[in-house]
């Protein structure tokens, strides 16, 4: 069974600060990496989505992929009430291509104002 | 694109009953997904299909539930008979499988209570 663990949370951050997401994985062969943010009673909405080692950055959202530890996070700038969801971390299966994904237990976030 | 289309979205049965949950993909994604999600195991794949085929359904609880994907633009989940411990909420999701990308794009979900 190949693992996703996420820090389970719930994770509470003030309006404006950084709110940091971790998720590591099991599987070596993994290529693509995704988070998916869940606000309570509805589906899992994809917000982004990484592929090589580094940083990728969209708005106030960084994603860090490092594959040597298999460690991937998501950072949130000036969070804001809005942000306050599950995120869940997503990881491809490795050596497939047919798109199936492992996900994570996921991560409460609370911010408050 | 109106997105993964789930009906219905809300089903209250009773116990032994059967049920059928329906999912219209994404138009143009040949995979597609079927997940389960409660409190306490978390989302939870049930099964996945490529192309219509049936990959891998060892997600299925039990032989009281079945899926099919007879063409690329419909399937259902099926549950017979309907038990309480079913109760939760499922999700379809379709990606475009075979890029490098496998981006899923969920569903609205279908809320199941079985009394």
């Amino acid at each position: 069974q190949k693992e996703v663990e996420q820090n389970s949370g719930p994770l509470s951050v003030p309006e404006g600060a950084i709110a940091s997401l971790n998720c590591t994985y099991s599987d070596r062969g993994s290529q693509s990496f995704f988070w998916y943010r869940q606000y309570s009673g509805k589906s899992p909405e994809l917000i982004m989505f990484i592929y090589s080692n580094g940083d990728k950055e969209d708005g106030r959202f960084t994603a860090q992929l490092n594959k040597a530890s298999q460690y991937v996070s998501l950072l949130i700038r000036d969070s804001q009430p809005s942000d306050s969801a599950t995120y869940l971390c997503a990881v491809s299966e490795g050596g497939s291509t047919l798109g199936r994904l492992y996900f994570g237990r996921g991560t409460q976030l609370t911010v408050w104002p | 694109d109106a997105g993964v289309i789930q009906s219905p979205r809300h089903e209250v049965t009773e116990m032994g009953q059967e049920v059928t949950l329906r999912c219209k993909p994404i138009s143009g994604h040949n995979s597609l997904f079927w997940y389960r999600q409660t409190m306490m195991r978390g989302l939870e794949l049930l099964i996945y299909f490529n192309n219509n085929v049936p990959i891998d359904d060892s997600g299925m609880p039990e032989d009281r539930f079945s899926a099919k994907m007879p063409n690329a633009s419909f399937s259902t989940l099926k549950i017979q008979p309907s038990e309480p411990r079913d109760s939760a909420v499922y999700f379809c999701a379709s990606s475009l499988a075979g890029d490098s990308s496998y981006e899923q794009y969920f569903g609205p979900g279908t809320r199941l209570t079985v009394t």
